[in-house]
């Protein structure tokens, strides 16, 4: 939604990697942020990008293409734990208002 | 983890009802957020702050809801005649400048009969 879209889910295995991606097509940007949403519970600020290339913030890192309009979240030794849902949201110049887009449901299998 | 505090977790109200909720930022957060989650998970940005002034807030929130970040009292979020339609999530975020990240609230869940 808002110009940002995301895969609705994502399967992975405890132990190994998974990639959330996300793409945007919005007029304007500040940078780019990824939270964390378990169900029923506040997004949790995982980490913001502005500049291109990867970020590596250990279990989570990101990486941001502002030409081609996309990033990813990389999860790495995945636990059980990490099943959630990871939101992408885009900031919009003017007050840094985030315009989201509709979340990817990981799923980590034992 | 975020400090933001959000009353009351759940509410239900009728349709035509007010239906008001409330929002604590994080100390030494002056700027704040209200956003609207549905149930298919998809963000509606309503209405920020900084300190009690209004930055930005569409047009729906312009012509039905009420808003206010009072010095001093917790920010609320008051919807004058509640609709089926805004049954949803409604999420409040505060940062500690414009340019800083927003943290989140746990949010009020609304239900509209």
């Amino acid at each position: 939604g808002q110009g940002v879209e995301q895969p609705d889910n994502l399967m992975s295995v405890e132990g190994t990697f998974a990639r959330v991606n996300c793409t945007y097509s919005t007029s304007g940007f500040n940078g780019l942020s990824w939270y964390q949403q378990r169900e029923g519970h506040a997004p949790v600020f995982l980490s913001y990008v502005v500049l291109d290339g990867l970020k590596d913030s250990g279990h989570f890192s990101t990486f941001l293409s502002r030409s081609n309009g996309y990033s990813y979240l990389l999860l790495t030794e995945l636990q059980i734990k990490d099943s959630a849902s990871y939101l992408c949201a885009v900031r919009k110049p003017n007050y840094n208002v985030l315009y989201f887009g509709s979340g990817t449901k990981l799923t980590v299998e034992p | 983890n975020s400090k933001v505090i959000q009353t009351p977790r759940y509410l239900v109200k009728g349709q035509g009802q007010k239906a008001k909720m409330r929002c604590i930022p994080e100390k030494g957060h002056p700027v704040v957020f209200w956003y609207q989650q549905n149930k298919n998970n998809e963000f509606k940005f309503l209405i920020n702050f900084q300190n009690q002034e209004v930055l930005q807030q569409i047009d729906m929130t312009e012509k039905r809801f009420s808003a206010e970040c009072p010095s001093n009292s917790p920010c609320s979020l008051e919807i004058q005649s509640s609709e089926a339609g805004d049954s949803a999530l409604y999420l409040c975020a505060s940062s500690r400048d414009r340019a800083a990240e927003q943290f989140f609230g746990p949010g009020t869940r609304l239900t509209v009969l």
